[in-house]
């Protein structure tokens, strides 16, 4: 099956400190990864793509096909990422898998 | 900038109601998606089309089906609503060419269902 795994439903730092929002995937053939973020009373928006290897917000994320695994992090969170934070694995026909999500809460 | 408009933040319906979301999208995009989002299950594909009056079930498609007479709107249809059906539902539009492409989502309808 493929699928997205996000094992954290919620994530709790302080401002200033790193964060890691863990991604694994599953797929049979070359994954197209993506993360979505949701910030609160917005709608649902692309924070960033594997492909475009860009850093968005101070947020990177690197493909790692050995342990399948598509990490969102950043070295010192903000007060304004406190959101909900959505892997999505392309498949098909411009299809989505998404996986189940991770609150990321950034405490002053 | 691309504007997906869904035609009510919240509804409450009885129970064996017929019920309409109607999404409407201005980017004239070949792909449309119908979605819901549940605490713990994160987003979940419903109804799919890639081109008017074509439509593909997603991974949860029981009791809903879906129109698509215009390129730019898509509705969800729920045959006879129950209240499991109580959920947030997403619409997200693409284009359907060049590749794996950004989906651009509505703000969501609220459904309460008693």
């Amino acid at each position: 099956a493929q699928r997205v795994t996000q094992p954290e439903k919620l994530l709790s730092v302080f401002k200033g400190a790193p964060v890691e929002l863990k991604c694994n995937y599953s797929y049979s053939g070359s994954p197209e990864l993506f993360w979505y973020v949701q910030y609160s009373r917005q709608r649902l928006q692309l924070l960033l793509r594997h492909i475009s290897r860009e850093s968005i917000k101070g947020f990177t994320a690197d493909l790692n096909k050995g342990e399948t695994s598509f990490h969102l992090k950043k070295p010192f969170a903000q007060e304004e990422d406190s959101a909900m934070y959505y892997c999505a694995l392309g498949h098909g026909f411009n299809k989505f898998y998404f996986g189940s999500g991770t609150k990321l809460n950034v405490k002053p | 900038d691309v504007k997906v408009t869904q035609s009510s933040r919240y509804l409450v319906k009885r129970t064996g109601e017929k019920v309409f979301l109607e999404c409407v999208q201005d980017m004239d995009h070949e792909n449309m998606f119908w979605y819901r989002q549940d605490p713990g299950l994160g987003l979940r594909l419903i109804y799919f089309s890639y081109d008017v009056k074509m439509k593909e079930k997603g991974d949860i498609p029981e009791g809903y089906s879906v129109s698509r007479e215009k390129k730019e709107r898509f509705s969800l249809i729920l045959e006879s609503a129950s209240t499991n059906q109580t959920s947030m539902y997403l619409c997200a539009s693409s284009p359907g060419h060049g590749g794996m492409n950004e989906q651009y989502f509505g703000p969501g309808t609220r459904l309460t269902v008693t």
